[in-house]
C-alpha cells in the first residue's frame, strides 16, 4: 500500500517568513495530493490539493509544488502569520471509486510574533 | 447542510465495554471512512465504505466493525474496548471517486 512521509515534525518561524514543509510517497500509481491543516481540537480541513498533471498550484499565501518523478510533494507558505499556526498533514491517494487516502504523520508549524 | 456530524464529542469506557461511534452525513456522499488519530502517527484509516452494503478494511481495522444499511450512516462498532484503543476518532466523507473529504468533529475516546 501507499506510505507518505513527511518533514520536518515541528516547524518554528517568524511572522513573516516562509515555511515548507515537505513530503515524500511510494505508490507511483498516487496521483492527488492533498493538505490538510488541523487547528488545536478541531477537524482537519483541507487548505489546497493537486493532482498528477499539475506540478505547481497557488492559492493566495499558500503553494504546492508536485515532483512525480522523485515522488515528492511539499507545501509553501508564504508571509506567514500567527493564524497559520497548527499541525499541517499531507496525503496521497489515486482517484477512483475505492480511492483511500494515506496521511503523513504531521507538522506541527509555531509563527511566532 | 450540517455536513458530517459525529456523536458523542466525548467517551470513557472501560476495557472490555463495547460501544458505537456514530456518524451521519447529509451531502449525499458515496464515500466515508472512519480514521483514529494518534500523537505523532497522523491519520489512519480503520475501514471505509464506497456505498451502502459495501465496505472494506483500511491500515488498523482489528478490534472494530463497520456496517453502512443507508447511504447516510456509517456506525463504527468498538466490540471489547482496549486501553491502545484510547484515541481521536474522525469519520470523513466524499462524493465517489473525488477524495476531497469532509471530517466530522470527531469524538475523542478514553480507555480505561
Amino acid at each position: 500500500g501507499e506510505n507518505v512521509e513527511q518533514h520536518p515534525s515541528t516547524l518554528s518561524v517568524q511572522e513573516g517568513d516562509s515555511a515548507v514543509i515537505k513530503c515524500t510517497y511510494s505508490d507511483s500509481a498516487s496521483n492527488y495530493f492533498p493538505w490538510y491543516k488541523q487547528e488545536l481540537g478541531k477537524r482537519p480541513q483541507l487548505i489546497i490539493d493537486i493532482r498528477s498533471n499539475v506540478g505547481e498550484k497557488k492559492d493566495q499565501r499558500i503553494a504546492v509544488t508536485l515532483n512525480k518523478t522523485a515522488k515528492h510533494f511539499s507545501l509553501h507558505i508564504t508571509e506567514t502569520q500567527p493564524e497559520d499556526s497548527a499541525v499541517y498533514f499531507c496525503a496521497a491517494s489515486t482517484t477512483g471509486t475505492a480511492s483511500k487516502l494515506t496521511f503523513g504523520t504531521g507538522t506541527r508549524l509555531q509563527v511566532t510574533l | 447542510n450540517a455536513g458530517v456530524t459525529q456523536t458523542p464529542k466525548f467517551q470513557v469506557l472501560k476495557t472490555g465495554q463495547s460501544m458505537t461511534l456514530q456518524c451521519a452525513q447529509d451531502m449525499n456522499h458515496e464515500y466515508m471512512s472512519w480514521y483514529r488519530q494518534d500523537p505523532g502517527m497522523g491519520l489512519r484509516l480503520i475501514h471505509y465504505s464506497v456505498g451502502a452494503g459495501i465496505t472494506d478494511q483500511g491500515e488498523v481495522p482489528n478490534g472494530y466493525n463497520v456496517s453502512r444499511s443507508t447511504t447516510e450512516d456509517f456506525p463504527l462498532r468498538l466490540l471489547s474496548a482496549a486501553p491502545s484503543q484510547t484515541s481521536v476518532y474522525f469519520c470523513a466523507s466524499s462524493y465517489s471517486g473525488v477524495p476531497g473529504y469532509t471530517f466530522g468533529s470527531g469524538t475523542r475516546l478514553t480507555v480505561v
